[in-house]
């Protein structure tokens, strides 16, 4: 079974559409993620969410925004897509370990490929 | 606050020879540490943990790390390379506020034979 699971695969639209992509994690985890990796492979984190708070990368535009509807999905919604939003999207879980307030270690999907023509 | 620094982009070796790829880290305190992997058109796959319980951690397909406070590094090796070690490695920090994780900006590792 997979544990985090994104959809689509890939994702090929034109600017100025809006377009969501979905998630979902079957661990259990109560922290969900999205990351954004660009060409050079760096990964620039973009939300967090879990039951408590969302925390949001101030560099992330507000077309971007996150909507969970339960703990085991946390979907992705861009609107007036643009060019520069073309990247792989991945989305991550991971457990708030108690007190401590260490995380497990990320579990992550396999990722959406946006591309924006 | 806490940062990661990844001190090569790209790393080369020839199959069946060693592996090393550098990470230093900064941090207040003792961190907890990762290295994740990433195969070409793949998500991340958790390698190795460190979490203060022993300093040479062993983690998935022969890899290991080594924690050494005093240089505050968190390198990666493993003995011998395979041609199906090829991919992108990520050295990770945990973070006590804000966003839990910091990545590295990620060593491409080549493996020729």
């Amino acid at each position: 079974d997979t544990a985090v699971s994104q959809t689509p695969k890939y994702l090929v639209t034109q600017m100025g559409n809006d377009k969501s992509i979905k998630c979902e994690q079957n661990l259990g985890h109560d922290t969900m993620y999205w990351y954004k990796q660009d060409s050079k492979k760096f990964l620039k984190i973009m939300f967090s969410y879990n039951n408590k708070e969302l925390i949001i990368n101030e560099t992330v535009p507000n077309r971007f925004s996150p909507k969970s509807p339960d703990k085991a999905h946390l979907n992705l919604h861009i609107n007036s897509l643009e060019l520069g939003d073309s990247a792989v999207y991945f989305c991550a879980s991971s457990q708030d370990e108690g007190t401590s307030g260490v995380h497990s270690p990320l579990h992550f999907g396999n990722g959406t490929r946006l591309t924006v023509t | 606050a806490q940062s990661v620094t990844q001190l090569d982009s790209h790393v080369s070796v020839s199959e069946g020879t060693p592996v090393l790829l550098r990470c230093n880290y900064s941090s207040s305190y003792s961190p907890s540490l990762f290295w994740y992997v990433q195969h070409p058109n793949k998500g991340l796959q958790l390698l190795l943990k460190y979490t203060s319980a022993a300093t040479l951690v062993k983690g998935i397909n022969g890899f290991e790390a080594e924690f050494k406070k005093s240089e505050t590094s968190f390198h990666l090796t493993k003995p011998s390379a395979h041609m199906s070690d090829a991919a992108e490695y990520f050295c990770v920090v945990l973070n006590t506020g804000g966003f839990k994780t910091i990545f590295g900006a990620g060593t491409r590792l080549f493996v020729k034979a």
